[in-house]
């Protein structure tokens, strides 16, 4: 199963963007690539999901280059409430069989300052 | 729409006991999966329930053990519980693709808060 490792925190000031990459070097070719977002005392929130090039969406962007061994989650202009930790998640299917694994990054804590 | 709901939001066990968590999905989700999260492991995935049926498992003891019912509800039980036991659970549900990854995105529920002491 694909290991994830994604930075522990990230400082940004409000109204920049933000890129958080997520490194998944042993990634399979069934392997998709999702990112959550998460506030203290809530359940994750989904963001995106890809599987390579780039999938854009109301709220972010997901980079996914060609060797697909790590993804970047593009945050335009943040602000502060966006303040959470953001975890990148490798979802290994098995072709055929619908069954899957499920690897967690230990999550990234973005702080957005004023 | 009402989100993923969980119940109770937070339980106290002794060691030894068992404890059943539950999850009622979003309407038309038949997909139901359970979660841990902890400070030092982060988040892992405990299982998947489709149509009844667990479809999906990670990596933990067989005392974790759950169902779906019918309505797609589901419940979580762990068994013989011990400290490590105390975490976050949390439940999500989606919509199943027929093809990779299986998956769309998740919603969460906001988790049961479970402490062994």
């Amino acid at each position: 199963l694909a290991k994830t490792t994604q930075p522990i925190s990230m400082d940004s000031y409000e109204g920049q963007e933000v890129n958080i990459t997520c490194s998944h070097n042993n990634i399979a070719t069934n392997d998709y690539i999702t990112w959550y977002q998460q506030f203290p005392s809530q359940g994750p929130r989904f963001i995106i999901q890809g599987y390579k090039t780039k999938v854009t969406n109301e709220v972010a962007s997901l980079f996914i280059p060609a060797d697909r061994k790590s993804s970047t989650l593009s945050l335009p202009r943040v602000s502060l409430s966006d303040t959470a930790v953001y975890y990148c998640l490798v979802g290994h299917s098995y072709s055929g069989a619908g069954s899957y694994q499920l690897t967690f990054g230990k999550g990234t804590k973005l702080s957005v300052i004023p | 729409k009402a989100g993923v709901t969980q119940t109770p939001r937070y339980l106290i066990k002794t060691r030894g006991q068992q404890v059943t968590l539950s999850c009622s999905p979003i309407s038309g989700h038949r997909s139901v999966s359970w979660y841990q999260q902890t400070p030092g492991q982060g988040l892992q995935f405990l299982f998947e329930y489709f149509s009844e049926t667990q479809r999906n498992k990670g990596n933990f003891p067989g005392r974790f053990s759950g169902r779906q019912f019918s309505n797609s509800r589901s419940e979580m039980n762990v068994s013989t519980l011990e400290l490590g036991d105390s975490a976050l659970y949390l439940c999500a549900s989606s919509r199943r693709r027929k093809g990779p990854p299986y998956y769309y995105g998740y919603t969460f529920g906001s988790g049961t808060r479970l402490t062994v002491v």
